[in-house]
């Protein structure tokens, strides 16, 4: 069964909206939390890594303003795309290591993102 | 930076077919190589992946060379499957950390009976 628990699968909004996506960690705690992004036909990127109970720290280019992170506790981070623009629309994945190399990671199923 | 460059899909086998989805990178230092698959409705999970030069990664029948000279990872499979029909991601490990993986655009593979 799933490791990572993505929701919503799929969300349109209106233009100005928020719009939060959540993660959740299902059979372990991770005090690590990935969110990626994918234009379409881009490559997948890294947006910023989220460390429970501590601030979220982003990719060079990322607003931080933009895009909020919460990683609350060990099983649940959540990505909120504020005031969201049709440029924001985008495929956003998370991911969870909770131990030392890549074969601990695991990714959620994605978040499809039309903003109209 | 560093960067993966993967082929562009859809590729459109028949059962049984060869499969090559090709995947160079760009990189500084001496990067671990992944692939990752995406089944339908699912997290991208690792296939395989290589340390170091020369390594080759296999898992499920899929295979896939660290070539420095060439600096490619190209994935393979003798005899694809339905089943294998997903979408395939090229990455490196970032040469800032280990955390940071950098991935390529996906390839999606359909294989039809």
């Amino acid at each position: 069964g799933a490791v990572v628990s993505q929701h919503p699968s799929w969300v349109i909004c209106k233009s100005g909206t928020s719009v939060k996506i959540e993660c959740r960690s299902l059979d372990f705690q991770a005090t690590t939390m990935f969110w990626y992004r994918q234009f379409p036909k881009q490559s997948l990127m890294l947006m910023a890594t989220s460390n429970e109970g501590s601030k979220a720290t982003y990719e060079q280019g990322v607003e931080k303003d933009k895009f909020l992170i919460n990683h609350a506790s060990l099983t649940l981070s959540t990505l909120t795309v504020t005031s969201a623009h049709p440029e924001d629309s985008s495929f956003y994945i998370c991911s969870v290591q909770p131990g030392q190399g890549f074969e601990k990671l695991f990714f959620g199923s994605g978040t499809q993102l039309s903003v109209l | 930076g560093d960067s993966v460059t993967q082929m562009e899909g859809p590729v459109t086998l028949s059962e049984e077919a060869f499969l090559t989805i090709n995947c160079t990178y760009t990189a500084t230092g001496y990067p671990s190589l992944f692939w990752y698959v995406q089944y339908p409705g699912e997290g991208l999970q690792l296939l395989l992946k290589a340390t170091k030069a020369d390594d080759k990664g296999s898992n499920k029948g899929f295979e896939a060379t660290y070539r420095k000279e060439t600096t490619s990872f190209h994935l393979e499979k003798g005899s694809v499957q339905v089943s294998d029909s997903a979408v395939y991601f090229c990455a490196l490990s970032g040469s800032t950390g280990f955390q940071k993986l950098v991935f390529g655009t996906g390839t999606r593979l359909l294989v039809s009976p």
